[in-house]
């Protein structure tokens, strides 16, 4: 398995502007996370999913952030409209609950906001 | 609500010496803790993985330890080398919820 995959690895863009970042977990595992890593805060979740349901989004910001999982294979992070605040690393991991639980983590999206 | 907390918060050692990377947790109710290490701009890779049920992990010059009761779990890196330089994080999973990660601690070996 070519591990989880993030795409894209880096993104700068304009305040204001839609910003989609994607995530391709592990082929099996039914938990995936969102994780948002900044020097001040460190690594911090968004949300996660378990069986493609969200179980825990309390730590989606605001209104701007959104999460999707349409399949077992497949997630979206969106952030709309961006801001500079948003500007940090985003890693999705993933899991399989009901085994060991280990967590697997992407390379990250650097995401900057202009 | 879970609490991770880690000690040094950045250390420098010359190479080959052995170290002790501490990681303590507010809710000894979990189910598994894990190690990992970054590099800069890097992603995470999972060094060790400790179920609850389990006193220790071994993987190679590593080796961690957990006691629930204490809330604590140590890494111990074995004779270091330059390549081990990187931040160590750990993260602690309570049953149902999602992994908690302590803020890391940042690691040069020197040669």
């Amino acid at each position: 398995d070519a591990g989880v995959i993030q795409s894209p690895r880096h993104e700068v863009t304009e305040m204001g502007q839609e910003v989609t970042l994607r995530c391709k977990p592990i082929s099996g595992h039914n938990s995936l996370f969102w994780y948002r890593q900044t020097m001040m805060r460190g690594l911090e979740l968004l949300i996660y999913f378990n069986n493609n349901v969200p179980i825990d989004d309390s730590g989606m910001p605001e209104d701007r952030f959104s999460a999707k999982m349409p399949n077992a294979s497949f997630s979206t992070l969106k952030i709309q409209p961006s801001e500079p605040r948003d500007s940090a690393v985003y890693f999705c991991a993933s899991s399989y609950q009901g085994g060991n639980v280990e967590a697997f983590f992407g390379q990250g999206t650097r995401l900057t906001v202009v | 609500k879970q609490e991770v907390t880690q000690i040094p918060a950045a250390l420098s050692v010359p190479e080959g010496e052995n170290l002790v990377l501490n990681c303590s947790f507010t809710d000894s109710a979990i189910y598994n803790l894990q190690w990992f290490r970054q590099d800069p701009g890097k992603g995470l890779t999972s060094l060790l993985l400790i179920q609850s049920s389990q006193r220790e992990q071994t993987s190679g010059r590593l080796n961690a330890s957990l006691d629930k009761s204490s809330g604590r779990s140590t890494l111990y890196i074995a004779a270091s080398q330059p390549g081990d330089s990187a931040t160590y994080l750990c993260a602690v999973k309570n049953y149902g919820q999602n992994f908690v990660f302590g803020p890391g601690t940042r690691l040069s070996v020197l040669p």
